[in-house]
C-alpha cells in the first residue's frame, strides 16, 4: 500500500464549479501535511498547510481528518487558472511524502 | 524569497555515464532531498539530508549515491547511468521544523541514450 494516495483523476470541470480532492495516508504518526500545486513543466510549489481544525484561503479550503487519516482540498469557484496537478504531502520527522497528484482541468 | 537553484534544466548522457547533479539553496535550509517524478509515479524520495555530511536513504536510493560537503548545496550521483534513470530530477530543502514546508528548484531532465 502506497503511503499517500490520491485520485489521480483527472477531474474536468466547468468554470464556476466546485472540486473537492481526497488524499489518504497510511502513517498515523505523521505530523503536518500540505497541498502542492504543480503546473505542466514546472515544479510543485506550496498551495497551503492544513491545519488540525481546518484552513481556508480565499476560494481553497482544507480539511484534516487524523482518525480516518485523510486530507481533503476542496476548491469553490473554479478558474481556468486553476489546471494544475495537485499534490498531497504527508511529513514525519521532515520525511515528507508526496501522493501522485490528482490532475484537474477547469474548461470554460 | 527563497532561491533553490539546478544546475542544468536539461542534460542527456550515455549509459554508463557518471553523472552529478547539483543543487544550491540560499536560505540555511537544513534539510535538502532529491526526487525523481515519472508519469504516474509522483515524486518518489532517492536520498534527504538533515545538515552537512549526513545523508539517508529515501525509497529508491539503488543507483545513486549523495554528498553534502556545505549546508548549501546537495549533489546527486549516478555512478553509471542507466536508460531507466530517464526522469526529470526535482531537488527540494525546508527548514528543521515539522510545520514548514519544502522549496523547489526547477528541475533537471535528464535523458540517458
Amino acid at each position: 500500500r502506497k503511503e499517500v494516495e490520491q485520485d489521480p483523476g483527472p477531474f474536468n470541470v466547468p468554470e464556476g464549479a466546485t472540486v473537492a480532492f481526497n488524499c489518504t495516508y497510511s502513517n498515523s504518526a505523521s505530523q503536518s501535511f500540505f497541498w502542492y500545486r504543480q503546473d505542466c513543466r514546472k515544479e510543485p510549489k506550496l498551495l497551503m498547510s492544513v491545519y488540525s481544525s481546518g484552513n481556508e484561503d480565499g476560494r481553497f479550503t482544507a480539511q484534516l481528518n487524523r482518525a480516518s487519516q485523510y486530507i481533503s482540498l476542496l476548491i469553490r469557484d473554479s478558474k481556468l487558472s486553476d489546471s494544475a496537478t495537485y499534490l498531497c504531502v504527508v511529513n514525519k520527522n521532515n520525511d515528507m511524502r508526496f501522493g501522485a497528484g490528482t490532475r484537474l482541468t477547469v474548461k470554460p | 524569497d527563497v532561491k533553490v537553484t539546478q544546475s542544468s534544466r536539461y542534460l542527456v548522457k550515455r549509459t554508463g555515464e557518471k553523472v552529478f547533479l547539483e543543487c544550491v539553496q540560499d536560505m540555511d535550509h537544513e534539510n535538502m532531498f532529491w526526487y525523481r517524478q515519472d508519469p504516474g509515479l509522483g515524486l518518489r524520495l532517492i536520498y534527504f539530508s538533515y545538515d552537512v555530511k549526513m545523508k539517508e536513504k529515501g525509497d529508491i536510493p539503488e543507483g545513486y549515491s549523495v554528498s553534502r560537503e556545505k549546508k548549501e548545496r546537495f549533489s546527486l550521483i549516478l555512478e553509471s547511468a542507466s536508460t531507466n534513470q530517464t526522469s526529470m530530477y526535482l531537488c527540494a530543502s525546508k527548514m528543521w521544523t515539522q510545520k514548514y514546508e519544502q522549496y523547489f528548484g526547477p528541475g533537471t531532465r535528464l535523458t540517458v541514450t
